[in-house]
């Protein structure tokens, strides 16, 4: 049973390019969260898509966009790319079903911007 | 809204001598609380979870944590250090719909 696979591992932009980033959820898992992990930070997030649709939002600007497709896999894009950018991003996922368990995360996709 | 705070963001112990890492929480509906570790160049896994069931938590590689409502605290626990636990921490709390807020990571250090 796969857990959460996200692509590329690694990735390297230069400012103001545009960039996409996947997600697979573990199987049986509905609902996809993305988190945004600077350096010596913890995870900060980003949003969460459930039956496709954006249902709750952090702090980010609009640069940050995502989608998700019917097969539950995810994908966030990140337009005007800014020197800060540079983090690693999480993907998470989780069944809407059962509240009240713990999302399962990826390893991650690094994104560094030069 | 919720929000933890870690005391501490680096801790240092002796392999063999209890681990105690602090986790205070807020929130204004009854919590679920998180403990993830972070090894480096992965991403999270789950330590253990409090979901309003029993207030003293077991989890895996022999950690625990208590839920103590009175001081709005869910400090991390192991009674003897291994090397391998030399990790990053992560204490987060979840409301409605699942979303996660983490705090600022406890790097834990066991020296030899």
């Amino acid at each position: 049973d796969a857990g959460v696979t996200q692509s590329p591992t690694h990735l390297i932009k230069t400012r103001g390019q545009q960039v996409t980033l996947r997600c697979s959820p573990k199987s049986g898992h509905d609902t996809v969260s993305w988190y945004q992990q600077a350096l010596g930070q913890g995870p900060q997030f980003i949003f969460q898509y459930y039956e496709e649709e954006e249902r709750q939002r952090g702090n980010f600007p609009d640069r940050f966009s995502g989608h998700q497709f019917p097969n539950y896999s995810s994908e966030l894009n990140v337009n005007a790319l800014l020197l800060g950018d540079s983090a690693l991003y999480l993907c998470a996922s989780s069944s809407n079903n059962f509240s009240n368990q713990p999302q399962h995360f990826g390893d991650g996709t690094r994104l560094s911007i030069l | 809204a919720q929000s933890v705070t870690q005391l501490g963001s680096h801790v240092s112990v002796s392999e063999g001598a209890l681990v105690l890492l602090r986790c205070n929480y807020s929130s204004s509906v009854p919590p679920y609380l998180f403990w993830y570790v972070q090894y480096p160049n992965q991403g999270l896994q789950l330590l253990l979870k409090y979901t309003s069931a029993a207030t003293l938590v077991k989890g895996i590689n022999g950690f625990e944590a208590e839920f103590k409502k009175s001081e709005t605290s869910f400090h991390l626990t192991k009674p003897s250090a291994h090397m391998s636990d030399a990790a990053e921490y992560f204490c987060a709390v979840s409301g409605g719909y699942q979303k996660v807020t983490f705090g600022t990571g406890t790097k834990l250090q066991v020296i030899p």
